[in-house]
């Protein structure tokens, strides 16, 4: 049972270039999320989904972008990193149950921009 | 808006005894609660919930936490600490007024010695 897998887990990046971090679960859930966690600061929501076709802005979105073609893949599209971007970029899914569903998260996608 | 609080960064306790990492939460609608774990280069791991019901939910590796309304605080606890339990742990809140957002708390670093 593989859950949530996300590709690639450590990637370096210059400045103004572009790049996808893959997501895809193996569970049927709804809902997926795109998280990054910077040191002390816990997570931070970029953008969700609920359902094939469907995404919408989190707390920290812009730079960023998804999609949403099938109930099991959530790439996130980097454009034009900024150092700001540095970070660790973690993927989840849920089951949805309205708001009681806890989040089943991927490994991580370690990105440094330089 | 919602908001999680950890007020320690870090917690140290001797293998055998009690741990107890706090959190403190401040939502407008129910809270939703939950407990996460995050071993070294890992994703989290759920713990625990409160949806609702009693105010003493029990988890996984033996972990409980109590959920206090009056004080707005729903504390993790464990009665006899290992060293493998030695983790990052973040609480995280949710409420029924705003969608699909899990706020999560910076983090409490649990190191148990042995």
């Amino acid at each position: 049972n593989a859950g949530v897998t996300q590709t690639p887990k450590f990637r370096i990046l210059k400045i103004g270039q572009s790049m996808t971090l893959q997501c895809t679960q193996d569970m049927n859930h709804n809902y997926m999320y795109w998280y990054r966690q910077d040191p002390g600061m816990g997570l931070k929501l970029i953008y969700y989904s609920v359902g094939a076709g469907i995404t919408d802005k989190g707390e920290v979105p812009n730079g960023y972008n998804v999609s949403r073609s099938t109930t099991e893949d959530f790439p996130l599209r980097l454009e034009l990193a900024a150092p700001s971007q540095t970070s660790v970029y973690f993927c989840a899914s849920s089951r949805g149950q309205g708001n009681t569903g806890e989040l089943f998260f991927g490994e991580g996608s370690r990105l440094t921009v330089l | 808006a919602q908001s999680v609080a950890q007020p320690e960064d870090q917690v140290n306790v001797a293998e055998g005894n009690p741990l107890t990492v706090k959190c403190t939460y401040s939502v407008s609608g129910n809270p939703y609660l939950f407990w996460y774990v995050q071993y070294p280069n890992r994703g989290l791991q759920f713990l625990l919930k409160y949806i609702t019901g009693d105010n003493l939910v029990k988890g996984s590796y033996g972990f409980e936490a109590e959920f206090n309304k009056s004080q707005t605080s729903f504390h993790l606890k464990k009665p006899s600490a290992l060293v493998s339990d030695s983790a990052l742990y973040f609480c995280a809140v949710r409420d029924d007024n705003y969608g699909q957002n899990f706020v999560f708390g910076p983090g409490t670093r649990l190191s148990v010695l042995p």
